[in-house]
């Protein structure tokens, strides 16, 4: 059984460019988070999404920043026009229902973003 | 108040030595609190969970102590050795608004390394 899978593993972007960051949860999955990581700082809060639905999003920057989770497809997390502040590792978490009946959150291996 | 304040930074104990790491939180509602391990270049994985109705929980060499009144909670890792070199997280969650604690509040992360 295949883990969570994020795409790509690293990304690099110039200032005003867009990055696109995907994410294919565990298989049986339907419940999706987003976290980001700054160097040298745990991870934060960003979205949490079910399939077709946006459940909490108040961890997202108000602007530049959007996430979907199709029903078909991968969940895909979008940063528009991109600063030097966007890098950082972005992780995927996946978990087949809600954590307090199946106790775990998988985590993908993170997509790194550079913006140069 | 959603904050986890985590200590030490990093933290540098012998094989065969005891690896204590420490957390605290503010806020009361919390009811459900993880440990996770990163190594490098990949993303956390549970280690061991515990919510605020027991005071202790072991899993083999680790153990988490939880003090409710104080609303600290640490890890402890028993017989260290040097593949638990890693950085270790702590976190918290409730369940609120939907998210079912699969929205966590992670510390600062603890860099710890085990010399041989």
């Amino acid at each position: 059984n295949a883990g969570v899978m994020q795409n790509p593993r690293h990304l690099v972007r110039r200032r005003g460019q867009e990055a696109r960051l995907r994410c294919s949860p565990m298989k049986g999955h339907s419940h999706v988070y987003w976290y980001r990581q700054l160097p040298e700082e745990g991870l934060k809060f960003m979205v949490y999404l079910q399939k077709e639905n946006i459940i909490d999003e108040s961890g997202m920057p108000k602007e530049r920043f959007s996430a979907e989770f199709p029903k078909e497809g991968p969940s895909i997390l979008r940063i528009q026009q991109v600063v030097r502040g966007d890098s950082a590792a972005y992780f995927c978490a996946s978990s087949r229902g809600l954590i307090a009946n199946t106790g775990e959150l998988f985590f993908g291996e993170g997509s790194r973003l550079t913006v140069l | 108040q959603q904050q986890v304040k985590q200590s030490p930074q990093s933290l540098i104990v012998q094989k065969g030595g005891i690896s204590i790491i420490n957390c605290a939180y503010e806020n009361t509602a919390f009811d459900y609190f993880p440990w996770y391990q990163q190594f490098p270049g990949k993303g956390p994985a549970l280690l061991i969970a515990i919510r605020p109705d027991v005071s202790e929980k072991k899993e083999g060499r680790f153990t988490i102590s939880f003090n409710k009144s104080a609303k600290q909670f640490s890890l402890h890792i028993m017989d260290s050795q040097p593949g638990d070199s890693a950085t270790y997280f702590c976190a918290a969650s409730m369940d609120a608004g939907g998210t079912s604690y699969g929205k966590l509040t992670f510390g600062q992360g603890t860099i710890l390394t085990v010399h041989p």
